[in-house]
This record gives C-alpha cells, structure tokens and sequence, in this order.
C-alpha cells in the first residue's frame, strides 16, 4: 500500500504565481521526517525542502514554503513567484528515522507558463 | 563540495545479459540507498548499506545483487537482465537525514 499520495497529477501555474501542491501520508510514527524532492527534466532528484515532525514551526527555502499538518498528516508545498525554472516532477516523500529509506508518492508534474 | 558519482551514466544490455551499477557516496557518508525508477513512476527502494552492512531490503529481485566496499562504493549486479528491468537507477548517500542522490544510470536492456 502507497504511504505517501500525491492526488494531482498535474499542475500548471504562470510565472511570478503561486502554485500549491498537495501530499497526504499514512503513518503511526511520532517522529519521521518529510521531504519534498524535485526531477526536472534531467532526472536530477533535487531535495527542495525538509519538515522533522517533531517541529511545529513550518519549512520555509527561498520561494518554497511548506504547510504541516501532523494531526491531518498533511505536507503541501508552495512555490511563490513561480520562474520558468520551476518546472518539474515533483516528489513528497516519507522517511521513518534518520538512516531509514525514503517512500515516495506519485509525483506531481509542475508546469510553469509564460 | 563532492557529490554521488554513479557510473556508467548510461547502459545498454541484450536479455538474459549481466549489467554491474557502481556508486560513489559522498565522502564520509555511511549510508548508501539503491533506487529503481520505471518510466513515469516514482523511485522504488531498492537496497540500503550502512557501514558496509546491508541495512534494509527493499522490492529487489533476487536476480539483483548488491555490496558495499571497504572504501564505501557500492555495486549493483544485475543478472539475467530482463526488458522490464529498464529503468533509471538512483544511488544516493547520507550522514544523517538527508539523502543526496546520484545522476543516476539509465539502463536499457533490448
């Protein structure tokens, strides 16, 4: 069974908007660790962002911002003022403890647009 | 600041063929994690090493072999190859909670 869903296939944005992409998990783990990872068309995977559980306060990198929602176990994404260079694959992903492996979901393509 | 380094970037194999993925970690890093990506699919894990000890298992097929050296690279035997067997396949090391990934390898098995 898939522990991390990603419900959007697809997203698309304009450049300088702002995009949110969803990701729910399924855990009975305290403490874990979030991650978002990004494939542009290299097939490069990028860590975009991190979230321990164990912190309240959000993750926030430059135009990349995350919304946590442990008790929803919800871990969206938003990427502000949107540049071409955005565009990619990207992948929420669930890790069990520091050394574990990482689980991700589906993926959502971000299409950025002029 | 040093990277995963996988090698080779890009493989052909015939069916029925061996194919051996080599991996690099960052210096330092104890941990190294195998990955298979299908076409349109998210990474699978594969196999991880901590220490140079096999420290998890993933959906690997027992075709597939995997070791860590005593310098810390890591090598992906594959045997037998198989057309669905075509994938990209990610190395990726840690120290701690973050993984960095290779560029991976991608193989193409005819």
């Amino acid at each position: 069974a898939q522990t991390v869903t990603q419900s959007q296939p697809e997203m698309s944005v304009q450049e300088a908007e702002t995009v949110t992409l969803s990701c729910t998990y399924d855990t009975s783990e305290s403490d874990y660790y979030l991650f978002w990872y990004k494939q542009p068309p290299s097939r490069q995977m990028i860590l975009v962002i991190r979230q321990e559980a164990y912190k309240q306060q959000n993750a926030t990198e430059n135009r990349f911002s995350v919304n946590f929602q442990k008790a929803a176990k919800s871990f969206s994404l938003k990427i502000s003022d949107s540049q071409l260079g955005d565009a990619a694959m990207y992948f929420c992903a669930y890790k069990a403890d520091s050394w574990g492996k990482l689980q991700f979901g589906a993926g959502t393509q971000v299409v950025v647009t002029p | 600041a040093a990277g995963v380094i996988q090698s080779p970037r890009h493989l052909i194999k015939e069916k029925r063929e061996t194919a051996t993925l080599k991996c690099y970690p960052i210096p330092r890093h104890d941990t190294v994690y195998w990955y298979q990506q299908g076409p349109g699919q998210d990474p699978q894990f594969l196999i991880s090493f901590y220490e140079k000890m096999q420290s998890d298992k993933g959906s690997i097929p027992d075709r597939f072999s995997a070791q860590q050296f005593s310098d810390y690279h890591s090598e992906l035997n594959m045997s037998s190859l198989e057309l669905g067997d075509s994938a990209l396949y990610f190395c990726a090391s840690s120290l701690d909670t973050e993984a960095f990934f290779g560029q991976g390898t991608r193989l193409t098995v005819v």
